[in-house]
């Protein structure tokens, strides 16, 4: 079984500047996706950012990257120029390739709460 | 406005009571799903339909009762709660492939 892994209950950052959460996961697959999504207190999961297991590239959009380190089964989020607005529950998440016949269900990390300091 | 609506938002309920989640989604996604999101748990995947039909029951208890009329709309009917069932229940809905979920905002449920 897939087992998704954020060992950072809570992280702060000051405005402006940068932080990275981490992530880490474990599969025997090769073929997945992996995501992280934001939980405002208005509860509503958004997707920040996707990476798909065979790109070595690693995603980008706008403030937020990844490192992605696939032999290291590693997953982190770095967040440039820390608004108030980022301030959230942070979700790492891991999918099953479509290729492999079976549900693709999202597995969940437990969090990391940010918070973002004047 | 997310795409997925889930009502209500807020629901007391008593431990005999009977009542359901109402969740819909009008972005042509052929797959719905019902999370259980508890403080300090991963979210855990109760249900997931695809095309209507029930692909998966995470093991979840009999007096949870997932409906799926159709690709848009998903209910989660509730019966003979526990406490310990309180938490943020999420809908969420996908095309068949590799993207990311569409959330709703959740019933934040409370059994008494």
């Amino acid at each position: 079984a897939q087992t998704v892994t954020q060992s950072q209950p809570e992280m702060s950052v000051q405005e402006a500047e940068t932080v990275t959460l981490s992530c880490t996961y474990d599969t025997s697959e090769s073929d997945y996706y992996l995501f992280w999504y934001k939980q405002p207190p208005s509860r509503q999961m958004i997707l920040v950012i996707r990476q798909e297991a065979y790109k070595q590239q690693n995603a980008t959009e706008n403030r937020f990257s990844v490192n992605f380190q696939k032999a290291a089964k590693s997953f982190s989020l770095k967040i440039s120029d820390s608004q108030l607005g980022d301030a959230a529950m942070y979700f790492c998440a891991y999918r099953r390739g479509e290729n492999t016949g079976t549900a693709s269900k999202l597995t969940f990390g437990t969090g990391t709460r940010l918070q973002v300091t004047l | 406005e997310t795409g997925v609506t889930q009502t209500p938002r807020h629901l007391v309920m008593g431990m005999t009571n009977k009542k359901s989640l109402k969740c819909e989604q009008h972005l042509g996604h052929n797959a719905m799903y019902w999370y259980k999101q508890s403080a300090k748990k991963p979210l855990e995947l109760m249900f997931v339909y695809n095309f209507k039909e029930q692909t998966e029951n995470n093991s979840v208890p009999s007096r949870f009762s997932p409906e799926c009329p159709n690709s848009s709309h998903l209910f989660l009917h509730l019966h003979t709660l526990q406490p310990e069932d309180s938490a943020l229940y999420l809908c969420a809905s996908s095309l068949w492939t590799g993207d990311g979920y569409t959330f709703g905002s959740g019933t934040r449920l409370t059994v008494v």
